[in-house]
């Protein structure tokens, strides 16, 4: 198994270009989140989904956009990119409630 | 709203103490709690976890303990060397959405 996979793994943005970050598990696993970390900071939800078709906002949804068509896939669109966005993301799967969550290895943007 | 709290935000400790970080969580009905440690520019790693019917879970020098009636867990690290130096970070599985939230992050240093 590759685990979670998240790509790109840097990427530098101009204010107002749109891009999405991609989000794959080969795991089966129901639910997957996207977290942003800014520097010094911990990680805010910013959305969450508990299985294909079913999508729902975390604690700060704004300016990001998410579907989830597949069990396996989960991309997180930035649709007017600002510099407020510069921040590291990662993207998480779990199965049921209480399990272990994977992390992928996170992506590094910068909004200029 | 749904939060967990941390502190201390940052400790500082000499090598061979140990070092407790706390948190806190609003919804009553969360059923699992893990820790993470987070190193400069990787993903964060499960170091423990537990579960809302366990009050207390050991793991060579990592601890954990619950209170269910006070709302708050607890990492304890004793011994402590000095590779624990990182980033740690509780979260909370909310029973009522699912959703995992973390805390704002405690950074560790361990001194020789």
């Amino acid at each position: 198994n590759a685990g979670v996979t998240q790509t790109p793994k840097f990427q530098v943005l101009k204010t107002g270009q749109s891009m999405t970050l991609q989000c794959a598990q080969d795991m089966n696993h129901e639910y997957m989140s996207w977290y942003r970390q800014d520097p010094g900071m911990g990680l805010r939800l910013i959305h969450y989904s508990v299985g294909a078709g079913i999508t729902d906002q975390g604690e700060v949804p704004n300016g990001y956009n998410v579907s989830r068509s597949t069990t396996e896939d989960f991309p997180l669109r930035l649709l007017s990119a600002a510099p407020s966005q510069t921040s590291v993301y990662f993207c998480a799967s779990r199965t049921g409630k209480g399990n272990t969550i994977y992390f992928g290895e996170g992506s590094w943007l910068t909004v200029v | 709203g749904e939060n967990v709290e941390q502190h201390p935000s940052t400790l500082s400790v000499q090598e061979g103490d140990s070092a407790v970080i706390k948190c806190t969580y609003s919804d009553s009905a969360s059923n699992y709690f893990p820790w993470y440690k987070q190193e400069l520019g990787k993903r964060p790693q499960l170091i423990i976890d537990i579960r809302s019917n366990v009050g207390e879970k050991k793991d060579q020098r990592i601890a954990v303990t619950l209170n269910k009636t006070a709302k708050h867990f607890s990492l304890h690290i004793t011994e402590t060397q000095p590779e624990d130096s990182a980033v740690y970070f509780c979260a909370a599985i909310l029973h009522s959405s699912y959703k995992l939230i973390f805390g704002s992050g405690t950074r560790l240093l361990v001194r020789p």
